[in-house]
């Protein structure tokens, strides 16, 4: 059974870097795309961007500048950063295995952003 | 970007009772690209419905989906009580793939 594990700071400053990192078990990360999504009150479910094995990404537009993810096959991890972040980037944020469909997600975790 | 409107915000049901979501976009989702996720409190969104239509692996087939175009729709033909929880339609035909707000579907 495939299973993922969000990591990473819950408390990020504002104009900081927010940084996450998610840990997939049970399976292989290769041949696979890995999503994170994010969710607030606010603005409910947001999809951030895709990263596929190889590297390959396609991000949201609205977030486009400001996102980078990566990938390392070797440990089966992947990451997410945000940077210049702003009370608005507070949310839950999931990252999930899928291109478009996601069948697997970890359990998400709340990233604040405050001061 | 695709923006879908889902109504109504909240059904209130008795278990056995049929449901019926809807989804609407703001410009036409090509090729029926469009999901449907059930997320209950504490735990991330499920898989249900993709390609308008299809169930995902492992849903009861009590779920149904259906609609075209801009209007789309999701029945639960018999609530049972696991089923109470927030339903999102997402649009994957055109990026950015979008959400909308959720169905809160509680009991009565």
């Amino acid at each position: 059974q495939v299973q993922l594990q969000e990591s990473g700071p819950g408390l990020v400053k504002p104009s900081e870097t927010l940084s996450l990192t998610c840990t997939v078990s049970g399976g292989s990360i290769s041949s696979y795309y890995w999503s994170w999504v994010r969710q607030s009150p606010g603005k409910g479910l947001e999809w951030i961007g895709y990263i596929y094995s190889s590297g390959s990404t396609n991000y949201n537009p609205s977030l486009n500048s400001r996102v980078t993810m990566s990938i390392d096959t070797s440990k089966n991890q992947f990451s997410l950063k945000v940077s210049s972040v702003t009370a608005a980037d507070t949310a839950v944020y999931y990252c999930a295995r899928g291109q478009i469909l996601c069948d697997y997600w970890g359990q998400g975790t709340l990233v604040t952003v405050s001061s | 970007e695709i923006v879908l409107t889902q109504s109504p915000g909240t059904l209130s049901l008795s278990p056995g009772e049929r449901a019926t979501l809807s989804c609407r976009a703001s410009q036409s989702v090509s090729s029926r690209s469009l999901a449907w996720y059930q997320q209950k409190p504490g735990q991330a969104p499920r898989l249900l419905i993709h390609g308008a239509s299809s169930r995902a692996t492992g849903i009861p087939d009590r779920f149904s989906g259906s609609g075209s175009g801009t209007d789309f729709t999701l029945t639960i033909s018999r609530l049972e009580p696991e089923d109470f929880a927030v339903y999102y339609c997402q649009q994957y035909g055109s990026s950015p793939w979008t959400f909308g707000q959720g169905t809160k579907v509680e009991i009565k």
